[in-house]
Order: structure tokens, then sequence, then C-alpha cells
């Protein structure tokens, strides 16, 4: 079975704050991603990432950036926390390549006081 | 327009009953269709794959019309722990996903 696994389940930080968040897969899989979801507007792309050391933006990538210096961890950093990135942020694998479905991690709760 | 449009719902089904809902795509080059659910403060799990040709598991049903754009998800006989939000996930180019704000099912008794 797939795990994906995120750092943490609930998180509070002060703004201004550098926030890490860590994703780690326990398989092979190439392409990982990191989705906020927020209610009303679904899920949306902050940034992807298709193998080691490299990454794309997604939709929404201002005030955020991404590592992944190893295949099975992909890290987000909230450079400088603010208010509006209160959020549920998920992680998600692909199964494999092309069309395939992916599989999320159980997401970190992140409140900004 | 949205690049995936659902119904919010909620959709307040008896226990037993049928319920339907659709979700409309933009891409009309969109590859793979997917449904995924979402209990309340988890993350989205994969419920089905959506197919040409339409595919059944158990009691849910989904099919997916390419000429008028969207994929629709069936319920039957509907259970208690059906009660969820229902997320319609649309692929139109490799690597790039697609998120309706999903459509939400309270089953009661």
């Amino acid at each position: 079975d797939v795990k994906v696994t995120q750092s943490s389940r609930y998180l509070v930080k002060r703004t201004g704050e550098k926030v890490f968040l860590e994703c780690v897969q326990d398989m092979d899989h190439e392409n990982m991603f990191w989705y906020r979801q927020d209610p009303g507007l679904g899920l949306r792309l902050i940034y992807f990432s298709y193998d080691v050391k490299m990454k794309e933006k997604g939709d929404i990538p201002e005030g955020y950036s991404v590592s992944r210096e190893k295949k099975e961890r992909f890290s987000l950093i909230l450079e400088s926390a603010s208010t509006n990135q209160t959020s549920m942020y998920l992680c998600a694998i692909q199964i494999g390549l092309g069309y395939n479905e992916q599989f999320f991690g159980p997401g970190t709760r992140l409140t900004v006081l | 327009r949205k690049e995936v449009e659902q119904d919010p719902g909620p959709f307040n089904v008896p226990e037993g009953a049928t319920v339907a809902f659709n979700c409309t795509y933009s891409n009309s080059a969109s590859q793979s269709f997917f449904w995924y659910r979402q209990d309340c403060r988890k993350e989205p799990k994969l419920l089905m794959s959506v197919y040409s040709s339409g595919n059944e598991d158990g009691r849910f049903t989904a099919q997916l019309n390419r000429a008028s754009q969207y994929i629709s998800l069936l319920i039957r006989d509907s259970k208690l722990s059906d009660s969820a939000t229902y997320l319609c996930v649309v692929n139109p180019v490799v690597r790039k996903f697609q998120f309706g704000a999903g459509t939400q099912v309270v089953v009661t008794p």
C-alpha cells in the first residue's frame, strides 16, 4: 500500500514565522504535489516536483517555496507566514506517470495567528 | 468560468435511496477523470476512476459524457457511511489535476 506522511496534523504559528511542512512517501514515485484547500475554493496547486531538485510553480506559488533534495521527501516552506496562509495543506503523490491518479497524505491544518 | 464545476449541495438523501450528481469540465482535451471522497477534516481518497465506457464499483456508478463535457456519480442504496463530500478531478495534461470544490452528500436515517 502507498503511504504518504506529513510532519504534523495540526500546526499553529505566528505571523512572520518561517514554517516548514514535510511530506514523505515510502515508494519511488517521481511526481509530488503540494495543495492548499479552503472552503468553497477546492484544492489549489502551490508547487509540484517531478524529480529530485526539479520543481514547477502551480497556480498560487506566492509566499511559498519548496525543496526536494531526496526523492522521497518534498518540503513546503512558508518564508514569512501570514494570516491568509491559514489553511489545510495537502501533499499528494501521483501513482506512476502519465494520467494516473493521485494519493494524498493526511493533511496539515495550519493556523497562522 | 471555473475549470471544473460541481453543485456544492448538500444533497440530503434518505438511507437506501439513490442519489446522482454531475461535474462539468471546461477542457475538452482532458484525458482522465476521477471521483474522490473526502470526509470532514480528512484527506481526499480515491473512490473510482471514470472510464469512457462508464464503470461500476459495487453501489457506485460513474459515467463520462465527452460530448457534453461532464462526468457523473450515482450512489445506489445509500448508507449512512456514504455521507461525505465528493470531489471531481480532471486530468487535462500530464501532471496537472483540476479539482472541483466538491458536492456534499448527507445520508439521513
